[in-house]
């Protein structure tokens, strides 16, 4: 069946640090991949998408790249900030389903950034 | 420029009772989803409608959960006869809705249902 998982539950890094997390998908057929975070009693907020067709994206302090060989997702965080805190999820959507408006989330990573 | 909202944003309701679950897109959206979150867990689809429509609803339970989006006023998430399970967050998302099939959904801040 479709799933979207995280290699890493949770991530503590020191402030100023580059944070990596990472997602592996296992349907090869999403072709669109997005990033959220959430703080706690907050909703999902957007960070940055990508789409099949390109295997590396750069937004302002992340950077998202797509290895679609591995099926393997992962968010880069440069100069990791105390307000980077938070749970981060991929989720992914398949354009080409009958479901397209479905996302479908992974279950999530903590990072705890550290003073 | 507000975002989605979405009230109460937390609802307490006994076994047996209904819950109502309001969701307004933001502006010039006409796409609306709804997810549910269980504590230390992803989000997971349950509908998607657009105005009149449901376009999908293969997350919905196929008793006691209903959706709707009318042309006026906002989307409503009803459970009836809620149960202790629907305790979770329920978050509503909106797109714009603009033909492209791959939009940004965006989120509001959610509504924590606790059955008791």
């Amino acid at each position: 069946g479709e799933s979207v998982g995280l290699h890493l539950p949770t991530l503590s890094v020191q402030e100023g640090d580059n944070s990596i997390i990472n997602c592996a998908y296992s349907n090869s057929a999403s072709d669109y991949f997005i990033w959220y975070k959430q703080e706690s009693g907050k909703g999902p907020q957007f960070i940055i998408d990508i789409r099949s067709n390109m295997d590396k994206r750069q937004g302002q302090r992340v950077t998202v790249l797509l290895n679609k060989t591995v099926k393997h997702l992962s968010l880069q965080i440069a100069a990791t900030q105390p307000g980077d805190s938070a749970v981060y999820f991929c989720a992914e959507n398949n354009a080409g389903g009958t479901s397209y408006g479905k996302l479908t989330f992974g279950q999530g990573t903590i990072l705890t950034v550290h003073p | 420029n507000a975002g989605v909202m979405q009230n109460p944003r937390h609802l307490v309701r006994r076994r047996g009772q209904e819950a109502r679950l309001r969701c307004s897109p933001m502006k010039g959206h006409s796409h609306v989803y709804w997810y549910r979150q269980l504590p230390e867990e992803g989000l997971k689809f349950m509908v998607y409608l657009q105005k009149e429509n449901i376009i999908d609803e293969s997350g919905m339970p196929k008793e006691r959960f209903s959706a709707e989006f009318p042309k006026e006023g906002p989307s409503i998430l009803r459970i009836q006869q809620v149960v202790r399970g629907d305790s979770a967050a329920y978050f509503c998302a909106s797109s714009a809705g603009q033909g492209r099939i791959q939009e940004t959904q965006y989120f509001g801040p959610g509504t924590r249902l606790l059955v008791l």
